[in-house]
């Protein structure tokens, strides 16, 4: 049972527009979410995250937008560079646990064309 | 500095072998963790420890064995794998147990013969 989805396998995106990567989670106990980034033979890179009570939060390109109702989250990149080429990993906690349990979505492979 | 190191990067061994896999943060972080990830899947929790004691043993077979020396270190010990058990071990760690962000090792990519 996947509780934390990314439905999109792969996404292709030109050198400077956005980039929308979506994660999609089914349990409503989840109220911290993280996205990291992985390079091939490196591990994850935390990138951005955001707790439950906010509804956005930004750093620099990249923004994540969470909408609770819909369960769903997505993270925004713009404008995408060629080093923004990475597998990206949403994942979600749930706080009343530590944090300790981090449960991964199954990735998108973002690919910026020059 | 928010480096994790893992050492080996790549392992081969037989079904009869025991080897250790290494994990290394001097972050002063207090929480260290083994995830396993298989190919084209999402990486997957194995054990927690909190200030050097087990947290966490998320029903992991025996034949991998975990041990924290110290704050810094963390070990996999590795007994009597099978084939499935190839995969890549990611090492992770975080300011406390209670923290929200983990920091990962690039991993050690195990094959078992």
């Amino acid at each position: 049972d996947q509780q934390v989805k990314q439905n999109s396998p792969s996404l292709s995106v030109q050198e400077g527009r956005i980039s929308i990567l979506n994660c999609d989670y089914t349990n409503s106990m989840f109220d911290y979410f993280l996205w990291y980034k992985k390079y091939p033979a490196e591990g994850p890179t935390f990138l951005i995250s955001i707790s439950s009570i906010k509804d956005k939060n930004e750093d620099g390109r990249f923004t994540v937008f969470l909408n609770k109702s819909a369960k769903h989250l997505s993270l925004h990149i713009v404008p995408s560079q060629p080093g923004d080429s990475a597998v990206y990993f949403c994942a979600a906690s749930i706080s009343n646990f530590g944090n300790e349990k981090l449960t991964f979505g199954t990735g998108t492979r973002l690919t910026i064309i020059p | 500095d928010t480096e994790v190191t893992q050492t080996p990067k790549h392992l081969v061994m037989g079904m009869t072998n025991k080897k250790s896999l290494k994990c290394e943060q001097h972050m002063g972080h207090r929480a260290m963790y083994w995830y396993k990830q298989k190919a084209k899947k999402p990486p997957e929790l194995m054990f927690v420890y909190s200030y050097e004691k087990l947290s966490i043993n998320e029903s992991v077979p025996s034949r991998f064995s975990p041990e924290c020396p110290n704050s810094s270190l963390l070990n996999l010990h590795l007994h009597a794998l099978q084939p499935e058990d190839s995969a890549l071990y990611l090492c992770a760690s975080s300011q406390e147990v209670k923290s929200n962000i983990q920091y990962f090792g690039a991993g050690t990519r195990l094959s078992v013969l």
